[in-house]
């Protein structure tokens, strides 16, 4: 079956340490997408890309990196720069990239990190 | 990049009632998006409507839009348990990125 894989489920780290979150998708799209879910917010664009080798900044993209050398691979480094890590991280993509006609998203399970 | 906001924050209601969840913007929208999330895994995307259609059904789930009001509902009919989540609106805008309202979390009783 396609789909996304996110891993790990839960990610534990010491404050000041870089983290990478690993997603990976199966489902042949062109679109990546990283969005941070804080409780009782909605959630907001990280990173995102649209074609191997290249990507644009969201919305949040500060003490955030990211690197789309593969098209089925966009790992996500939460770096000590970020002030506030700890939240569900979830990872995303779409057959189509940003236009007219938006295809709907493909989310992974996510990743629960806490900083301590 | 603008957001949509759901109304209410969250609905409890009676297993087999209707559930009614409205979704406000601000600026013009390309298309609008419902997602579901159960508690703890990624979001499910459930339909897309777009801004010049006015409703659309899938299975027991019914949306409307209504781009004079810059608002859109969902209603899920006859509910289940399983349909307890939290149900999220997505908009696009200028710019054509997709913004989440905060969502409404909606509990069903048996």
């Amino acid at each position: 079956d396609g789909g996304i894989t996110q891993s790990p489920k839960y990610l534990f780290r010491k404050e000041g340490q870089n983290v990478t979150l690993s997603c990976e998708q199966n489902l042949n799209h062109d679109a990546m997408y990283w969005y941070r879910q804080d409780p009782g917010q909605g959630l907001r664009l990280i990173y995102y890309s649209q074609i191997v080798n290249d990507f644009q900044k969201g919305d949040i993209a500060e003490g955030y990196s990211v690197s789309r050398e593969k098209k089925e691979s966009f790992p996500l480094t939460v770096t000590s720069a970020q002030k506030n890590p700890t939240a569900f991280y979830l990872c995303a993509s779409s057959i189509f990239t940003y236009s007219s006609y938006n295809s709907p998203l493909h989310f992974g399970n996510g990743t629960r990190l806490t900083v301590t | 990049s603008q957001q949509g906001e759901e109304d209410p924050q969250a609905l409890s209601i009676q297993e087999g009632e209707n559930a009614t969840m409205n979704c406000s913007y601000k600026t013009s929208i390309n298309n609008l998006q419902w997602y579901r999330q159960n508690s703890g895994r990624g979001l499910v995307h459930l339909i897309l409507i777009r801004s010049n259609e006015r409703e659309k059904h899938s299975g027991r789930l019914r949306v409307t839009l209504d781009t004079s009001k810059k608002s859109s509902s969902l209603l899920i009919t006859a509910s289940r348990a399983a349909d307890t989540a939290s149900y999220f609106c997505a908009t696009d805008g200028n710019d054509y990125k997709l913004s989440f309202g905060a969502g409404t979390t909606v509990t069903v009783r048996a």
